[in-house]
């Protein structure tokens, strides 16, 4: 059983691009959730979804950043338009629902 | 108030020691505790689950969580150069879904 698989593994865009993270959750989870960490800080939660829903998204910026978890294929991280201020690790977990949560290997991003 | 405050550390011991890392927090709905281990670069890596109050061990490894005092440790036995890494703590109460970590403790066990 594979783990939680991310792609890609680092993302170098200039500002203004899109950027778009990939996350396909351990086989039978359903339960997905996406933290980005700063350098030298703690995992910030973005968002939690489960398939085809958003349950909550308090942690996302109100701009620039969507999230979305269709029925079928990965998890995507969006965030359009991107600033050096978004130069980070983003990562992404997933749950069968027991609350335990497994983390992906993360996509670091860098914007120039 | 953060809503779990962790010492960042940097901390050193030396290869054999017994390690002792600490958590607080102030959510008293926080239920499901969890401790993981992140080497630089890599993801979190989870090391021990617990449910409420009391104790669990899995080899080296030992978590505590004292709900009176909102307080949850994780020891390491026989600490060893491979457990330098990040620890995080994080909890999740029995209503919501979502993590809430630690800034994390930065560890390095030293040969």
């Amino acid at each position: 059983n594979a783990g939680v698989m991310q792609n890609p593994r680092h993302l170098v865009r200039r500002r203004g691009q899109e950027a778009r993270l990939r996350c396909s959750p351990m086989k039978g989870h359903s339960h997905v959730y996406w933290y980005r960490q700063l350098p030298e800080e703690g995992l910030k939660f973005m968002v939690y979804l489960q398939k085809e829903n958003i349950i909550d998204e308090s942690g996302m910026p109100k701009e620039r950043f969507s999230a979305e978890f269709p029925k079928e294929g990965p998890s995507i991280l969006r965030i359009q338009q991107v600033v050096r201020g978004d130069s980070a690790a983003y990562f992404c977990a997933s749950s069968p629902g027991d609350r335990a949560a497994f983390f992906g290997q993360g996509t670091r991003l860098t914007v120039v | 108030q953060k809503e779990v405050e962790q010492d960042p550390g940097p901390l050193s011991v030396p290869e054999g020691a017994i390690v002792s890392l600490n958590c607080t927090y102030s959510n008293s709905a926080f239920q499901y505790f969890m401790w993981y281990r992140q080497y630089s670069r890599k993801g979190p890596e989870l090391l021990m689950y617990t449910y409420s109050s009391g104790n669990k061990e899995d080899g080296r490894f030992t978590a505590q969580v004292d709900k009176s005092s909102k307080y949850i440790s994780l020891f390491i036995r026989d600490s060893q150069p491979s457990d330098s890494a990040t620890y995080l703590c994080a909890m999740i109460d029995q209503g919501a879904q979502k993590l809430v970590f630690g800034q994390g403790t930065r560890l390095t066990i030293n040969p």
